[in-house]
């Protein structure tokens, strides 16, 4: 199947501080990618919905301002947290859809990113 | 909305027997429905994706069928291994334009040596 790279695996952060993630398509073109949070134990719930040149599309409840999304390229999606607090700990997972190879059907994802909030 | 529920929570078997998870769903109008395997703080993995069109997909040892008019999906694992121990997850997406993936709770497996 196709491979989402997703960078880092893990990462510590103070509080107030912002982390990026980067999540890539590497061997296929993805329109769109999806950003998803799982808290331990937990089904994952998605976040919002990235596509390529334009505005993400945020899940209610989550503040766009607080996680941004940037698609910038066929390949690449990016999910910054900006001043990340302790409750912002979680598993992020991205996934993206192979917009030619399984007719856009099949999801796959990412190794996904344990943030720790300090 | 949709909804999707996967029963049980939890399964422990020994090693040798064959697993059946059970997935379902509250709206049938489904697009398709593709079953995951979790290890634990890794990603997902693609296991089988069954169109709405099928019945059922076959991978090695695995076998899922899809049943949309009563809205259920089960995950079958012939001959089940300790490495098959894991969260199984199956997600439905509603319809072409509809891009999101609902996610069952998922079924954690503990294949027992």
């Amino acid at each position: 199947g196709a491979v989402v790279s997703q960078h880092p695996s893990r990462v510590i952060c103070k509080s107030g501080t912002s982390v990026k993630i980067e999540c890539r398509s590497l061997d296929f073109q993805a329109t769109t990618m999806f950003w998803y949070r799982q808290f331990p134990k937990q089904s994952l719930m998605l976040m919002a919905t990235s596509n390529e040149g334009s505005k993400a599309t945020y899940e209610q409840g989550v503040e766009k301002d607080k996680f941004l999304i940037n698609h910038a390229s066929l390949t690449l999606s990016t999910l910054t947290v900006t001043s990340a607090h302790p409750e912002d700990s979680s598993f992020y997972i991205c996934s993206a859809r192979d917009r030619v190879g399984t007719g856009g059907t099949e999801a796959f994802f990412g190794q996904g990113t344990r943030l720790t909030v300090v | 909305k949709q909804e999707v529920t996967q029963i049980p929570a939890a399964l422990s078997v020994p090693e040798g027997e064959n697993l059946v998870l059970n997935c379902s769903f509250t709206d049938s109008a489904i697009y398709n429905l593709q079953w995951f395997r979790q290890d634990p703080g890794k990603g997902l993995t693609s296991l089988l994706l069954i169109q709405s069109s099928q019945r059922e997909q076959t991978s090695g040892r695995l076998n899922a069928s899809l049943d949309k008019s009563s809205g259920r999906s089960t995950l079958y694992i012939a001959a089940s291994q300790p490495g098959d121990s894991a969260t199984y997850l199956c997600a439905v997406r509603l319809g072409a334009a509809g891009n999101k993936l609902t996610f069952g709770g998922g079924t954690r497996v503990l294949v027992k040596p």
